[in-house]
């Protein structure tokens, strides 16, 4: 069964740095992409970016370049999302998703979701 | 950067009725869409990918269809389960992908 376990919630403050994880089991980590997704609170869905473990191939949306680092550890099946200095508008949940698919077709859809991280950042 | 507008913003419907949701790309992007249902507290849930193939597990009830740049999914006989919000999602530059504003389905 694919599991994708998101680390606790943090709370921060502004000008702080933050690495969250979301490690991943029951299928091949280096073989599917993994995406971060921005919620604010009461607001919908963001693409942050998405990464590629087997090569690192990594992709950000111009929203979010510059903005936060996306990574991952093949060795320990984990991707990261960090923040070296956090604003307040970065308070949200992110959530992880993987483009691993039971179904033939879906691998370029989210089947599979981490249970999201919720960050505050304030002062 | 491919825009995908949904609509209506909340759609206010009984138990047993049809919803229609609407979401709308700003350039054509073939057959490349998602949908996703989220509750509140929960994380998303894919529903349908390709325009119109269901995901795994998903009722029969839901059905997606469109292509180019509007689509449609489809909730036959709304069950008390299914009132959340719905996203579309595009992939058609994948990875590159984008998300649309959500449709919210409430109880009436």
């Amino acid at each position: 069964e694919v599991h994708l376990v998101q680390s606790g919630a943090e709370v921060r403050k502004p000008g702080e740095s933050l690495k969250i994880s979301c490690e991943a089991s029951g299928y091949s980590f280096i073989s599917y992409w993994i995406a971060w997704v921005r919620q604010m609170p009461g607001k919908g869905l963001e693409w942050m970016g998405i990464i590629f473990p087997g090569d690192s191939d990594t992709r950000y949306s111009p929203s979010f370049q510059g903005q936060v680092t996306i990574s991952a550890d093949k060795s320990i099946s984990t991707a990261y999302l960090q923040w070296n200095s956090l604003q307040s508008s970065d308070t949200a949940i992110y959530y992880c998703a993987s483009s691993y698919c039971h179904a033939p077709g879906c691998h370029n859809y989210f089947e599979s979701w981490g249970q999201g991280t919720l960050v505050t950042v304030s002062s | 950067e491919i825009v995908l507008t949904q609509s209506p913003g909340t759609l206010s419907l009984s138990p047993g009725e049809r919803a229609t949701l609407s979401c709308r790309a700003s350039q054509s992007i073939s057959g490349y869409l998602a949908w996703y249902q989220q509750k509140p507290g929960q994380s998303p849930r894919l529903l349908v990918y390709d325009a119109s193939t269901r995901a795994t597990g998903i009722p029969a009830r839901f059905s997606g269809s469109g292509s180019g740049t509007d689509f449609t999914l489809t909730i036959n006989s709304l069950e008390p389960d299914d009132f959340g919000i719905y996203y579309c999602q595009q992939r058609t530059n994948w990875p590159a992908l984008t998300f649309g504003g959500g449709t919210k389905v409430e109880i009436k």
